[in-house]
């Protein structure tokens, strides 16, 4: 069985420092990896997405995350942290060798950023 | 091109009724998941359909049923509605491969719509 965990409800940060959003995953194999961005009273939004090759990978707004087999971990990260990052973030992990070919995602709680002006 | 629409946006029920929310995928996309977000339990898989059949099923009670048509539009019924129904039901469609276990980079992705806000009064 495949499961997401992100440690921390909620990350506050100074608008100009460097921002990290954890997530630790758990899939049988090598797993495929998502991150996605919510805003109030909208849909996600992809982010960034592992699936094989570079272990940072980047994606849009100038976020990145780096992928490491030994943490079994995929932590999202941002140089410089804007008010407008503010949201909430969802980590999923899927596995690619699940039962039956599902290739449903798991996704996490959600961690809300906050990034203070 | 068009992103994932999901109506209506808004919808307020009583309990015991029941309603029906549409979803519109990106065109080319056959794939629909759809998803129930709640403070208290986040975001749970409902179900998916893959042209026109349901391929996957979440933990939901029979009265969450979906259905998809031949133009990959989704539509999703939730009968006898109960006070903890209430949410922010979320639809995301995605290009997808029939009963692969691994899928390229394109096909992988879901892309959601914007939501439609169920209150169950």
């Amino acid at each position: 069985a495949q499961s997401v965990a992100q440690p921390e409800d909620q990350v506050n940060v100074a608008e100009g420092n460097p921002l990290t959003v954890k997530c630790t995953y758990s899939v049988s194999g090598n797993p495929y990896l998502f991150w996605y961005v919510q805003y109030p009273n909208r849909g996600l939004q992809f982010l960034l997405k592992y699936i094989t090759g570079d272990n940072l990978v980047k994606g849009s707004y100038g976020f990145e995350a780096e992928f490491n087999k030994s943490q079994t971990s995929f932590h999202l990260k941002k140089p410089s942290a804007l008010v407008s990052d503010s949201a909430l973030y969802f980590c999923a992990v899927r596995d690619p060798h699940a039962s039956g070919g599902s290739y449903i995602p798991t996704f996490g709680r959600g961690t809300s950023l906050i990034v203070h002006p | 091109k068009a992103g994932v629409t999901q109506t209506p946006r808004y919808l307020i029920k009583t309990r015991g009724q029941q309603v029906t929310l549409s979803c519109s995928p990106i065109s080319g996309h056959r794939s629909v998941s759809w998803y129930q977000q709640t403070p208290g339990q986040g975001l749970q898989f409902l179900f998916e359909y893959f042209s026109e059949t349901q391929r996957n099923k979440g933990n939901f009670p029979g009265r969450f049923s979906g259905r998809q048509f031949s133009n990959s539009r989704s539509e999703m019924n939730v009968s006898t509605l109960e006070l903890g129904d209430s949410a922010l039901y979320l639809c995301a469609s995605s290009l997808a491969g029939v009963g692969l276990a691994t899928y390229s980079t394109i096909q992988e992705t879901q892309y959601f719509g914007p939501g439609t806000r169920l209150l169950v009064l």
